[in-house]
């Protein structure tokens, strides 16, 4: 069983730049979810991807955009980047509706300079 | 809306001392229940999980139970190991239409030999 992958591990970034971030799912699974992780905080939701759509969204502007593969692999996008956006970016997996519980990632590393 | 409240740390104990980590939730529905561990420079690992009230969720030597006429589900463990240093994250899934797993903060722990 392969688990959840993301790339790149680290990025420096520039405000005002794009960002693309991308996560394999778990294989067996069919929903990708993305949070993002401040330093010494815990995750917060950003939106939910299921069959190509966004299922769910977390208090994040329009700016946080994302797409979701037919093989259920995901990106995030960033536009605009801001230095608040200096996180780690975790994405996880699971297999919607019949199980809650989410398989991470290991995570990228933005920094936004 | 959903919110989870833990214990703040850092907690700092000595090899094969008894752990206590308390927290508290608030949902509507009926949540799983779930307690996530973050070790240095790694994602997010699920280290136990409870998916309806009573049931104990048990890993590694961990332990918590689903009270939900507390609205709790404090991690125990009788004997804690260097290795268990880390950061542990309680958490809970949402039920309805998408899935969403709040967090709360985050403890970390420490044991020294």
């Amino acid at each position: 069983e392969t688990g959840v992958t993301q790339s790149p591990t680290h990025l420096i970034k520039t405000r005002g730049q794009q960002v693309t971030l991308r996560c394999s799912s778990q294989s067996g699974h069919n929903t990708v979810s993305w949070y993002q992780q401040a330093l010494g905080q815990g995750p917060q939701f950003i939106f939910q991807y299921y069959r190509e759509e966004e299922n769910g969204r977390g208090n994040f502007p329009p700016r946080f955009s994302g797409l979701q593969f037919p093989n259920y692999s995901s990106e995030l996008n960033v536009n605009a980047l801001e230095l608040d956006d200096s996180a780690l970016y975790l994405c996880a997996s699971s297999f919607y509706p019949e199980i809650r519980e989410q398989y991470f990632g290991p995570g990228t590393r933005l920094t936004v300079t | 809306g959903d919110s989870v409240t833990q214990m703040e740390g850092p907690v700092t104990l000595s090899e094969e001392a008894f752990l206590t980590i308390n927290c508290t939730y608030t949902a509507t529905g009926y949540p799983s229940l779930f307690w996530y561990v973050q070790y240095p420079g790694e994602g997010l690992q699920l280290l136990l999980k409870a998916t309806k009230a009573d049931d104990k969720g048990s890993n590694k030597g961990f332990e918590a139970t689903y009270r939900k006429e507390t609205t709790s589900f404090h991690l125990e463990k009788g004997s804690v190991q260097v290795s268990d240093s880390a950061v542990y994250f309680c958490a809970l899934g949402a039920s309805g239409g998408y899935q969403k797993v709040t967090f709360g903060t985050g403890t970390k722990l420490q044991v020294i030999p």
